[in-house]
């Protein structure tokens, strides 16, 4: 039974560049969502996905926006890079609407801005 | 405005004692809380929950206890092992309404079980 995955493992780019990171969920799960965890802070929700649909977003700017494929897998891009997008993006899948079930973590994106 | 607060970034214990992780969170509308472990270079592992109806949740050596009134979620491991050093952050959730699904997690706790 697969758990998250997600590509790539490590990412370096220059400020101002744009970046995709991909998300496969969980088998069978339905719902993505995706946090940014800065060095040594707690992950931070960024925006979750259902039915190829963004349903809930936290408090990040449009920079920061994301897609989910009918076969639930999901894609989170960055544009315009600053040096404070370095972080650990983390990468949650769910069933969507199920009380009481965790999120399960994929290994994350290592960001890193030149 | 932190939400969800874990006071201690570390905490050091000895093999086979108890280890005390806790949380602190400001809002009482949150009805499901979590306990995640994370290792180096490995994503969040979730390790033990609890729903708001409840105040205590066992599971073999972890243990979660909820205050409501004190808006306060502890996690005790008995007896702690070298195995589980890591970080353990706190989650919060809505079970419901907008923000569902939302977790909101803690700064973290460096755990250090020392043989």
């Amino acid at each position: 039974d697969a758990g998250v995955t997600q590509s790539p493992t490590h990412l370096i780019k220059t400020r101002g560049q744009q970046v995709t990171l991909r998300c496969s969920p969980k088998s069978g799960h339905d719902t993505v969502s995706w946090y940014q965890q800065a060095l040594g802070q707690g992950p931070q929700f960024i925006f979750q996905y259902y039915e190829e649909e963004e349903r809930q977003r936290g408090n990040f700017p449009d920079r920061f926006s994301g897609h989910q494929f009918p076969n639930y897998s999901s894609e989170l891009n960055v544009n315009a890079l600053l040096l404070g997008d370095s972080a650990l993006y983390l990468c949650a899948s769910s069933f969507w609407q199920t009380s009481n079930q965790p999120q399960h973590f994929g290994d994350g994106t290592r960001l890193s801005i030149l | 405005d932190q939400q969800v607060k874990q006071n201690s970034p570390s905490l050091s214990v000895q093999e086979g004692r108890i280890s005390i992780l806790n949380c602190d969170y400001t809002n009482s509308m949150f009805d499901y809380f979590l306990w995640y472990k994370k290792y180096p270079a490995e994503g969040p592992t979730f390790l033990i929950s609890i729903s708001s109806i409840k105040d205590k949740n066992e599971d073999g050596r972890f243990t979660v206890f909820l205050n409501k009134s004190a808006k306060h979620l502890s996690l005790h491991i008995v007896p702690s092992q070298p195995g589980d050093s890591a970080v353990y952050f706190c989650a919060v959730q809505n079970a419901g309404g907008t923000s569902y699904g939302k977790l909101t997690f803690g700064q973290g706790t460096i755990l250090t079980v020392h043989p």
